[in-house]
């Protein structure tokens, strides 16, 4: 159960696109079509924004997609706009009943 | 409306025990799978367990394995955790999350949590 991979920061200025990634192994990310992509400003509980590895919840912005290729997984914010500076986690499933979380990237609008 | 409500965190010493209940409501508790995550104030999230719908598929994270149950009561719409033998890394915020079907999809609707804090 070793934490998936994620670049620990990643800014963009308004209006821009920034991409995070997910890079886990041929056990959790490369196996499976189920990483999902959490939300969390700070005080606040974790917020979905991508299941399924490109599945978008009712309500979430269409501004956030996902991708996967291989053992990385993506998160990608276009047109980012000051409320999405916030912490952001993947989340694989790992196989035998377990999930695994990435170690969290803070996304920064300059 | 989902709701998820945590109780039972509490200040406990090192080696002693806890529950932490869920009490959950705004949904057909009884479709979905439940979970436990964790998180160190300023720090990041860790999954600690999970319990399918009908308790059939449980799995723990290796750093609670053989410590902490999970267990679930659908008439009561509830989850449960028994914490056993605490150590000072279990102190985090523990949320009780709702699943998104079954266990390996994951999970969507998170609770507010309820604080443990492991120290003598």
């Amino acid at each position: 159960q070793s934490a998936l991979t994620q670049p620990a920061s990643v800014s963009g200025s308004p209006g821009q696109s920034i991409t995070i990634s997910c890079t886990g192994t041929s056990s959790d990310v490369g196996s499976y079509d189920l990483v999902s992509w959490f939300q969390q400003h700070p005080g606040k509980a974790p917020k979905l924004m991508i299941y399924g590895d490109t599945k978008r919840p009712s309500g979430v912005s269409n501004r956030f997609s996902g991708s996967k290729s291989g053992n990385t997984a993506s998160l990608t914010i276009s047109g980012l706009q000051t409320e999405d500076e916030a912490d952001y986690y993947c989340c694989s499933y790992a196989g035998s009943s377990t999930l695994v979380f990435g170690g969290g990237t803070k996304v920064t609008v300059l | 409306e989902v709701q998820l409500v945590e109780s039972g965190g509490a200040l406990v010493q090192p080696g002693r025990s806890l529950r932490l209940s869920c009490a959950a409501s705004g949904f057909t508790f009884d479709d979905y799978a439940m979970h436990w995550v964790r998180q160190v104030p300023g720090k990041g999230l860790e999954w600690v367990s999970s319990i399918s719908w009908d308790s059939g598929t449980i799995g723990y994270a290796d750093s609670v394995k053989g410590r902490f149950t999970i267990s679930r009561d659908n008439a009561k719409n509830s989850l449960s955790l028994q914490m056993n033998s605490l150590r000072a890394e279990d102190t985090a915020l523990y949320y009780c999350v709702k699943g998104l079907r079954a266990v390996r999809n994951g999970f969507d609707i998170w609770g507010q949590g309820t604080m443990v804090t492991v120290s003598s």
